[in-house]
């Protein structure tokens, strides 16, 4: 079974502080694929990154960056300097070899900015 | 411009009403699903296709179908709708699964059945 927590279920922080948002998986995969997705007021989903199994590597985009620890079982998002924009709701999800192609999503984390 | 687009965006219906959701994708996909979201529950899945009259079940399909006649379109199916299916719902498309690269949403749809 495949499961995605991401504990924060709101987040309010003033504009320019950095905030990080959780995300803890389990899977019995040993290839799978880690997603973020954000979803503002207006209700799209917005496809953020995609990271397997295999790269550990951290990823930084602009203000976005990704902190993947396959030994904690955690795929955190970090955004610096943080901008009234970038209130939405983060998605992380899960998708692995034996998910028959779902992807898995947790619950999500409300973000908050405030000017 | 590469799409996926759903209709109708807004809905309110009676229980027991048959309605039908379309989707249809302009990127030669051969991956579609139907996710639905809930307040506190997230994004789950109701039905997926790997390709043309090929379906599968998600996590939570009772009491929705789906066909997939034509590669672009994926239509979900209420026949009879009920209150708890009163939901946001998301089309997704993607080349090869959720698995290989990014899915593609719709703008969602949101239903209330009354």
């Amino acid at each position: 079974a495949q499961k995605v927590t991401q504990a924060q279920t709101e987040i309010s922080v003033v504009e320019k502080e950095d905030v990080t948002l959780d995300c803890v998986y389990e899977t019995r995969d040993t290839t799978y694929y880690l997603f973020w997705y954000k979803q503002p007021p207006s209700g799209e989903l917005v496809f953020l990154i995609r990271r397997n199994s295999f790269d550990e590597q951290n990823e930084i985009s602009g203000r976005y960056s990704w902190n993947f620890q396959k030994s904690t079982s955690s795929f955190n998002f970090t955004i610096t300097a943080s901008q009234v924009v970038d209130s939405a709701v983060y998605f992380c999800a899960l998708s692995g070899r034996n998910s028959g192609y779902a992807l898995n999503f947790g619950k999500g984390t409300s973000l908050l900015v405030t000017p | 411009e590469a799409q996926v687009t759903q209709n109708p965006r807004y809905l309110i219906t009676v229980t027991g009403k048959k309605l039908t959701v379309t989707c249809s994708q302009n990127m030669n996909h051969e991956y579609m699903s139907w996710y639905r979201q809930d307040p506190g529950l997230g994004l789950r899945q109701i039905y997926y296709s790997m390709n043309v009259e090929v379906t599968d079940k998600g996590d939570v399909p009772e009491g929705y179908k789906v066909s997939r006649k034509e590669k672009r379109n994926f239509p979900l199916i209420l026949e009879s709708p009920s209150p708890n299916q009163t939901s946001l719902y998301f089309c997704a498309s993607s080349f090869w699964g959720a698995n290989t690269g990014e899915l593609f949403f719709g703008e969602g749809s949101r239903l209330t059945v009354l």
